[in-house]
Protein backbone atom coordinates (compact mmCIF):
# COMPACT_ATOMS: atom_id res chain seq x y z
CA UNK A 1 0.00 0.00 0.00
CA UNK A 2 1.60 3.67 -0.81
CA UNK A 3 2.48 5.63 2.18
CA UNK A 4 1.77 9.47 2.93
CA UNK A 5 3.04 11.70 -0.49
CA UNK A 6 3.89 15.07 -0.66
CA UNK A 7 4.75 17.35 -3.38
CA UNK A 8 6.87 18.92 -4.96
CA UNK A 9 10.31 17.31 -2.90
CA UNK A 10 12.23 20.85 -2.72
CA UNK A 11 11.07 24.01 -3.63
CA UNK A 12 13.08 27.23 -3.81
CA UNK A 13 11.39 30.77 -3.24
CA UNK A 14 12.09 34.13 -2.58
CA UNK A 15 11.11 36.32 0.08
CA UNK A 16 7.18 37.72 -0.18
CA UNK A 17 6.13 34.70 -2.75
CA UNK A 18 3.49 32.38 -1.61
CA UNK A 19 3.51 28.87 -1.65
CA UNK A 20 1.67 26.04 -1.86
CA UNK A 21 2.50 22.08 -0.72
CA UNK A 22 0.26 19.01 -1.32
CA UNK A 23 -0.08 15.34 0.57
CA UNK A 24 -1.66 12.81 0.19
CA UNK A 25 -2.95 10.82 2.78
CA UNK A 26 -2.75 6.48 3.36
CA UNK A 27 -5.58 5.28 1.87
CA UNK A 28 -8.65 5.08 4.10
CA UNK A 29 -7.37 7.68 6.29
CA UNK A 30 -9.64 10.72 7.04
CA UNK A 31 -7.06 12.94 8.89
CA UNK A 32 -4.17 15.12 8.09
CA UNK A 33 -1.71 17.31 9.78
CA UNK A 34 0.93 19.37 9.01
CA UNK A 35 4.50 20.08 10.60
CA UNK A 36 6.97 22.06 10.38
CA UNK A 37 10.75 21.25 11.11
CA UNK A 38 13.28 23.45 11.46
CA UNK A 39 16.63 22.30 11.02
CA UNK A 40 18.08 20.84 14.13
CA UNK A 41 15.19 21.14 15.60
CA UNK A 42 11.64 18.32 16.50
CA UNK A 43 8.58 19.16 13.98
CA UNK A 44 6.31 21.69 15.40
CA UNK A 45 2.43 21.24 14.78
CA UNK A 46 0.61 23.64 12.21
CA UNK A 47 -2.77 22.30 11.31
CA UNK A 48 -5.26 19.07 11.83
CA UNK A 49 -7.67 18.82 9.30
CA UNK A 50 -10.19 16.06 9.78
CA UNK A 51 -13.33 15.31 7.27
CA UNK A 52 -12.61 18.70 5.72
CA UNK A 53 -12.67 20.57 9.15
CA UNK A 54 -9.99 22.36 11.05
CA UNK A 55 -9.97 20.42 13.88
CA UNK A 56 -6.74 21.65 15.55
CA UNK A 57 -4.21 24.89 14.85
CA UNK A 58 -1.10 25.55 16.10
CA UNK A 59 1.13 28.87 17.52
CA UNK A 60 1.64 29.97 13.71
CA UNK A 61 0.80 33.46 11.98
CA UNK A 62 -2.15 33.83 9.67
CA UNK A 63 -0.06 33.65 7.00
CA UNK A 64 -0.72 29.90 7.01
CA UNK A 65 -3.08 28.70 5.97
CA UNK A 66 -4.69 25.17 4.71
CA UNK A 67 -7.56 22.70 3.58
CA UNK A 68 -8.49 19.41 3.25
CA UNK A 69 -10.30 18.10 -0.12
CA UNK A 70 -13.00 15.55 -0.66
CA UNK A 71 -10.97 12.68 -1.45
CA UNK A 72 -8.74 13.56 2.11
CA UNK A 73 -5.86 15.01 0.28
CA UNK A 74 -4.49 18.47 1.71
CA UNK A 75 -2.31 21.36 0.73
CA UNK A 76 -1.03 23.97 2.71
CA UNK A 77 -0.61 27.22 1.64
CA UNK A 78 2.12 29.94 2.73
CA UNK A 79 1.95 34.07 2.41
CA UNK A 80 4.43 36.45 2.54
CA UNK A 81 7.43 33.79 2.97
CA UNK A 82 9.74 34.85 5.03
CA UNK A 83 13.19 33.72 5.69
CA UNK A 84 12.40 31.91 8.60
CA UNK A 85 9.47 29.74 7.00
CA UNK A 86 12.55 27.67 5.35
CA UNK A 87 11.80 24.14 7.08
CA UNK A 88 11.09 20.78 5.89
CA UNK A 89 7.10 20.84 5.81
CA UNK A 90 5.90 17.50 7.04
CA UNK A 91 2.43 15.86 6.21
CA UNK A 92 0.92 13.10 8.45
CA UNK A 93 -2.34 11.12 8.08
CA UNK A 94 -3.91 8.42 10.74
CA UNK A 95 -7.24 7.18 10.40
CA UNK A 96 -9.40 9.31 13.00
CA UNK A 97 -9.33 11.89 14.62
CA UNK A 98 -6.94 12.36 17.72
CA UNK A 99 -5.28 9.33 19.46
CA UNK A 100 -4.60 7.08 16.30
CA UNK A 101 -1.11 6.41 14.87
CA UNK A 102 0.48 9.28 12.44
CA UNK A 103 2.41 8.33 9.54
CA UNK A 104 4.65 10.85 7.75
CA UNK A 105 5.24 11.32 4.77
CA UNK A 106 8.92 12.20 3.54
CA UNK A 107 8.10 15.95 3.59
CA UNK A 108 8.61 18.83 0.89
CA UNK A 109 12.04 21.01 1.79
CA UNK A 110 11.32 24.48 1.48
CA UNK A 111 13.96 27.30 0.88
CA UNK A 112 13.24 30.98 1.09
CA UNK A 113 16.09 33.45 -0.33
CA UNK B 1 2.06 21.99 29.79
CA UNK B 2 3.22 19.45 27.69
CA UNK B 3 6.93 19.06 26.54
CA UNK B 4 9.35 16.25 25.76
CA UNK B 5 13.22 16.63 26.73
CA UNK B 6 15.58 14.41 25.08
CA UNK B 7 18.78 15.35 26.51
CA UNK B 8 21.30 13.58 24.13
CA UNK B 9 21.28 15.39 21.27
CA UNK B 10 24.25 13.46 19.28
CA UNK B 11 25.38 10.08 20.55
CA UNK B 12 28.12 8.21 18.45
CA UNK B 13 28.77 4.02 18.78
CA UNK B 14 30.93 1.43 17.32
CA UNK B 15 28.69 -1.11 15.58
CA UNK B 16 27.47 -4.14 17.64
CA UNK B 17 27.34 -1.54 20.79
CA UNK B 18 24.05 -1.08 22.79
CA UNK B 19 22.99 2.12 23.10
CA UNK B 20 20.03 3.87 24.90
CA UNK B 21 18.20 7.21 23.86
CA UNK B 22 16.46 8.96 26.69
CA UNK B 23 12.95 10.55 26.49
CA UNK B 24 11.63 12.43 29.67
CA UNK B 25 8.11 13.44 29.03
CA UNK B 26 6.18 16.18 31.30
CA UNK B 27 2.54 16.52 31.16
CA UNK B 28 -0.86 16.68 33.76
CA UNK B 29 -2.62 14.67 31.48
CA UNK B 30 -3.43 11.12 32.83
CA UNK B 31 -4.46 9.53 29.53
CA UNK B 32 -1.79 10.14 26.62
CA UNK B 33 0.20 8.58 24.36
CA UNK B 34 3.98 8.15 23.62
CA UNK B 35 5.99 7.60 20.46
CA UNK B 36 8.89 7.02 18.79
CA UNK B 37 9.97 7.77 15.65
CA UNK B 38 13.30 7.35 13.41
CA UNK B 39 14.61 9.90 11.11
CA UNK B 40 17.00 9.02 8.47
CA UNK B 41 18.52 11.48 6.30
CA UNK B 42 16.08 10.67 3.56
CA UNK B 43 13.69 12.83 5.67
CA UNK B 44 10.52 10.91 6.40
CA UNK B 45 9.61 10.18 10.00
CA UNK B 46 9.25 6.39 10.20
CA UNK B 47 7.36 5.00 13.00
CA UNK B 48 8.98 2.99 15.60
CA UNK B 49 6.05 2.56 18.87
CA UNK B 50 3.07 3.73 20.33
CA UNK B 51 2.36 3.24 24.07
CA UNK B 52 -0.70 4.57 26.05
CA UNK B 53 -0.20 5.93 30.05
CA UNK B 54 -2.13 2.42 31.00
CA UNK B 55 0.44 0.53 29.58
CA UNK B 56 3.87 0.42 31.25
CA UNK B 57 4.82 -3.26 30.04
CA UNK B 58 7.89 -2.57 28.23
CA UNK B 59 8.55 -3.88 25.16
CA UNK B 60 10.92 -5.61 22.71
CA UNK B 61 10.88 -6.06 18.74
CA UNK B 62 14.45 -7.43 17.65
CA UNK B 63 17.31 -5.44 18.24
CA UNK B 64 14.84 -2.45 19.66
CA UNK B 65 13.41 -2.18 23.32
CA UNK B 66 11.50 0.57 24.96
CA UNK B 67 11.20 1.09 28.89
CA UNK B 68 8.33 3.19 30.32
CA UNK B 69 8.33 4.41 33.15
CA UNK B 70 5.36 6.58 34.53
CA UNK B 71 7.13 7.43 38.07
CA UNK B 72 10.21 8.91 36.41
CA UNK B 73 7.96 10.02 33.42
CA UNK B 74 10.16 8.64 31.57
CA UNK B 75 10.07 6.52 27.76
CA UNK B 76 13.50 4.75 27.40
CA UNK B 77 14.76 3.38 23.78
CA UNK B 78 17.77 1.03 23.73
CA UNK B 79 18.86 -0.71 20.86
CA UNK B 80 21.17 -3.99 21.14
CA UNK B 81 23.87 -4.79 19.20
CA UNK B 82 23.92 -1.67 17.02
CA UNK B 83 24.05 -1.67 12.55
CA UNK B 84 25.13 1.07 11.14
CA UNK B 85 21.86 0.96 9.22
CA UNK B 86 20.48 2.75 13.12
CA UNK B 87 22.10 5.96 12.08
CA UNK B 88 19.48 8.76 12.10
CA UNK B 89 17.96 10.85 14.19
CA UNK B 90 15.48 9.47 16.62
CA UNK B 91 12.46 12.13 18.27
CA UNK B 92 10.29 11.08 20.97
CA UNK B 93 6.80 12.68 20.85
CA UNK B 94 3.95 13.06 23.23
CA UNK B 95 0.44 13.25 22.62
CA UNK B 96 -2.82 14.11 24.72
CA UNK B 97 -5.73 12.01 24.65
CA UNK B 98 -8.52 13.92 22.61
CA UNK B 99 -5.79 16.31 21.64
CA UNK B 100 -4.33 16.05 17.76
CA UNK B 101 -1.05 18.34 19.07
CA UNK B 102 1.93 15.86 18.96
CA UNK B 103 4.84 17.39 20.74
CA UNK B 104 8.07 16.16 19.59
CA UNK B 105 11.23 16.40 21.46
CA UNK B 106 14.47 17.82 19.88
CA UNK B 107 15.57 14.60 18.78
CA UNK B 108 18.94 12.10 19.32
CA UNK B 109 20.99 12.20 16.52
CA UNK B 110 22.91 8.24 16.49
CA UNK B 111 25.80 7.21 14.64
CA UNK B 112 27.09 3.89 14.22
CA UNK B 113 30.48 3.48 12.97
CA UNK B 114 31.47 0.26 11.46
Amino acid sequence: DAGVTQSPTHLIKTRGQHVTLRCSPISGHKSVSWYQQVLGQGPQFIFQYYEKEERGRGNFPDRFSARQFPNYSSELNVNALLLGDSALYLCASRMGLSTDTQYFGPGTRLTVL
Amino acid sequence: AQKVTQAQTEISVVEKEDVTLDCVYETRDTTYYLFWYKQPPSGELVFLIRRNSFDEQNEISGRYSWNFQKSTSSFNFTITASQVVDSAVYFCALLRGGNNDMRFGAGTRLTVKP
